[in-house]
Formats: C-alpha cells, structure tokens, sequence
C-alpha cells in the first residue's frame, strides 16, 4: 500500500482558496486517490477521489499531475465551517484497506 | 453518498464489562464492512474486515477474542469489546463499501465514544 505524506497543519482565513498537497511516490498502476475530511468525534466524510488529471465536484477540486506521485486538494473560498482534518489515502483497486496518515488539520480563521 | 449509522453514540462502562456497538448501512447493501478506532489526536487505525457470509479478518496486534465481530446481515455489522478496559477507550468508527455499485468508495458511520471506568 502506497504510503501518504502530507504536512500536519495548515492555517488559513476565511474566504481564500486552500491547496493540501499530498506525496505518494510510491503509488502503483492500479492505485487510485481519494480524501476524507474529518471533524472532531464524527466519523470521516467522503470529499473526492481521482485516478488521474483533474477531478471537480461541489465542494472541491483533485490536481493529480501525469506522474501521480502527489496529488492536491483544493478548497475554494473556504469558511469557518471547513476547519478539519483532510486525510489523502491511496486505495489499490484490489483491496478495500484504507490505510490513513497523520492528515492535516486545516485551521480556518476568521 | 450512502448513509451509515452507529448505535450506541457514546457509551460508558464499568471495567470488565462487554460493550457491543452496531453498525448499520441504511440505503445499501454493504459486501464489506470495516472497524476503525480512533484514539485521541491520531488518525484512525484498521482494526478488522468483515465480508458477507465470512469471518473477520483482523489486522495484526488486534485480539480478534477481545474484539468479537459479527457481519450478521448485508445491512448490519456488530463490535463488540469483550472485558473492557480502560485502555479500550477510544472512538470506534466502522465503514461499508456498498455492494453492486460503480464506486469503491468507503462511508463511514459517525462513530461511537466508549468510555470504560
């Protein structure tokens, strides 16, 4: 399993954009990117997942450049609201383990 | 998305006492439901797979007699802390992969807080 590398914190303000980048150097073929927001003594929510390219739903956009070795998540306009843990997992399409890093705590300010 | 529920939400428990938290997939049928626990601070660790019609698998360092799970339909999924200890406390989330759709994605259910005296 590919082993994820993200910065543990981050701090922003309300209303910029956000850009997590997380390394995978060693993600293989059949690999594929998926990120999960997390809020204190909640479960992890789904956010987006990406195989390769650029991936773009309603709540925020997956950069994966043509080597696949890092990929970032971007969060546009962020507000109060989206102060979290971001975790970056690289799933292989044969199992089902998620194996999560250490994420990065994302501080959003007013 | 697909919607996943815990019961209890929390819980709180004298030491020795066994603990079962459910897990239940509420639009889908789930071929495979995971077990997570989350300690303070720290990101969340494996603790075993459960498929359809099959036993647990635990991952390595998890007591799969302390840890006692029960994929007991396509819907529901069952943990449960045997002689609980304070130790054992942390915050238990499972996760299901829902059977027959295009997506590999995982959801997660809320999790559960359990507290041992």
């Amino acid at each position: 399993l590919a082993k994820t590398t993200q910065p543990i914190s981050m701090d922003s303000y309300e209303g910029q954009e956000v850009n997590i980048t997380c390394s995978h150097n060693n993600i293989a073929t059949n690999d594929y990117i998926t990120w999960y927001q997390q809020f204190p003594s909640q479960g992890p929510r789904f956010i987006i997942q990406g195989y390769k390219t650029k991936v773009t739903n309603e709540v925020a956009s997956l950069f994966i450049p043509a080597d696949r070795k890092s990929s970032t998540l971007s969060l546009p306009r962020v507000s109060l609201s989206d102060t979290a843990v971001y975790y970056c997992l690289v799933i292989s399409y044969n199992t089902d383990k998620l194996i999560f890093g250490t994420g990065t705590r994302l501080q959003v300010f007013p | 998305g697909a919607v996943v529920s815990q019961h209890p939400s929390w819980v709180i428990c004298k030491s020795g006492t066994s603990v079962k938290i459910e897990c239940r997939s509420l639009d889908f049928q789930a071929t495979t439901m995971f077990w997570y626990r989350q300690f303070p601070k720290q990101s969340l660790m494996l603790m075993a797979t459960s498929n359809e019609g099959s036993k647990a698998t635990y991952e390595q360092g998890v007591e799969k007699d302390k840890f006692l799970i029960n994929h007991a339909s396509l819907t529901l999924s069952t943990l449960t802390v045997t002689s609980a200890h304070p130790e054992d406390s942390s915050f238990y989330i499972c996760s299901v992969k829902p059977r027959d759709r295009g997506s590999d994605t995982q959801y997660f259910g809320p999790g559960t807080r359990l507290t041992v005296l």
